[in-house]
């Protein structure tokens, strides 16, 4: 099962900056916050990911909380091209007992408006 | 250069047959993956495959195998395709099984049993 929880879907005007939140409340304290978004038919698309820090990349910032709990992703300048279906993942990657691999959830549905 | 490709894009198969995905890796990783994406568009992890040591999912039916002739490559095997296999397949890689790695997706194989 997910371990985050994101809104359904969420709208953003072309142009302006797209805030997705997720909620981690039971996140350990060596699992990383991934972002990966999958626009429509195409393989998933790694975007960022952090451990404690905010990180910033050409794409966008992620923004975590100091308790972890949640974070949120930014994208600065939305574009049509951003609408997508956003996952936000917590692992370990590598748990020790095995290759655990990205659990993905239902994501946020990100519609960019024209 | 496509990172990761799937081979084929497409596949229309009947019930019972046996049908092999292709998928390679240029990126020098030593870790891969197979994903699953059902018609409810759930991602969900089959098998990871590192340093020859394969990780299976254990929900998985046996009738689905991975076969890794070398680094660069995990194919998938499907045995006696029931309607239920219908999915779209995803295969994907990473540096590593460390945490903090990110994965890197084909654009995945839409598998259509008939």
């Amino acid at each position: 099962d997910a371990k985050t929880t994101q809104p359904p879907s969420m709208d953003c005007a072309e142009g302006r900056a797209a805030n997705l939140p997720c909620n981690h409340s039971t996140i350990s304290g060596n699992e990383y916050v991934y972002w990966y978004r999958q626009i429509h038919s195409q393989g998933p698309q790694y975007i960022i990911h952090g451990l404690k820090n905010n990180e910033t990349n050409e794409m966008a910032s992620l923004i975590i909380t100091e308790d972890r709990k949640s974070s949120t992703l930014i994208l600065p300048h939305a574009t049509l091209r951003d609408t997508a279906v956003y996952y936000c993942i917590v692992s370990l990657m590598y748990s020790g007992g095995g290759a655990d691999g990205l659990t993905f959830g239902k994501g946020t549905h990100l519609i960019i408006q024209p | 250069d496509t990172a990761v490709s799937q081979t084929p894009k497409y596949l229309v198969t009947q019930m019972g047959n046996d049908k092999s995905i292709k998928c390679e890796q240029n990126l020098g990783h030593d870790t891969m993956y197979w994903y699953k994406q059902d018609s409810k568009k759930f991602l969900k992890i089959m098998f990871s495959y590192n340093n020859k040591e394969l990780i299976i999912n254990e929900t998985v039916p046996n009738r689905f195998s991975p076969k890794s002739p070398d680094k660069a490559h995990l194919n998938l095997h499907i045995n006696s395709l029931e309607l239920g296999d219908s999915a779209v397949y995803f295969c994907a890689s990473s540096q590593s099984v460390r945490a903090g790695t990110e994965a890197f997706f084909g654009q995945g194989t839409r598998l259509t049993v008939v």
